[in-house]
């Protein structure tokens, strides 16, 4: 399978609630990034962990990194219906190019 | 502040037939730029890269090109489209260079081409 698998592959819940989707990778990384999705719309970087950093905090995004077991986890919480969307993870592996490999991503339904 | 633009928005074209869409980037120079393709409910798949003018990488391969004539335009073609090329393609740049650092790392997307073989 690829690198930056997301589990699970659709998740919904209802407003208020947490919402957390785990990524798992194959091969050392640089770094690991969070990247969100509207439907048909281009992707919106959310938040970056450097592969030493163990959780990285932006708003209401909690992100975790554990090299050891190379995966990753992102954390909603107090979800809104506006962070309904796809989130893909995706990582770098500090290759010529800052090329990223993206994950087949979560689909979050969150209802009002 | 950086912009990207791709068009067309939407393309629906017959197999067989020759295929271009544009993607330009402003605001920055000399950035990385990428297109990938997406196929419905599923993650991203990159085709192509280019950290110059010129300097094309095929990360797939298939009946799909890319070119970089200027240093902030990327052009993804075909001479003959299949079936299965029918998807969501993304263009997409990141800051370059071979300093590494958090900003250069992040990639930026445009809006999307949805494309349809029919």
């Amino acid at each position: 399978s690829q690198q930056g698998e997301e589990d699970p592959q659709a998740l919904s819940i209802q407003e208020g609630e947490n919402a957390t989707m785990n990524c798992s990778y194959k091969t050392s990384i640089n770094n690991l990034q969070w990247y969100r999705q509207n439907s048909g719309r281009g992707l919106v970087h959310l938040i970056l962990i450097r592969s030493n950093e163990r959780e990285k905090h932006s708003g209401r995004l909690r992100v975790t990194l554990d090299t050891s077991k190379k995966s990753s986890s992102l954390l909603i919480t107090a979800s809104r219906a506006a962070d309904t969307a796809s989130y893909f993870c995706a990582t770098d592996k500090g290759n010529a190019g800052n090329m990223l490999t993206f994950g087949g991503g979560t689909r979050l339904m969150v209802k009002p | 502040s950086q912009t990207i633009h791709q068009w067309p928005a939407t393309l629906v074209q017959p197999v067989g037939s020759p295929l271009s869409l544009e993607c330009t980037v402003e605001g920055t120079s000399n950035p990385n730029l990428y297109w990938y393709r997406q196929a419905a409910g599923r993650g991203l798949q990159l085709l192509f890269y280019s950290v110059g003018i010129g300097q094309i990488s095929s990360e797939v391969p298939q009946n799909l090109s890319a070119s970089r004539p200027q240093d902030r335009q990327f052009i993804l073609s075909s001479k003959k489209l299949l079936l299965s090329d029918s998807g969501f393609y993304l263009c997409a740049w990141n800051r370059g260079g071979s300093v590494s650092g958090r900003t250069r790392q992040t990639q930026y997307f445009g809006p999307g081409t949805r494309l349809l073989v029919l």
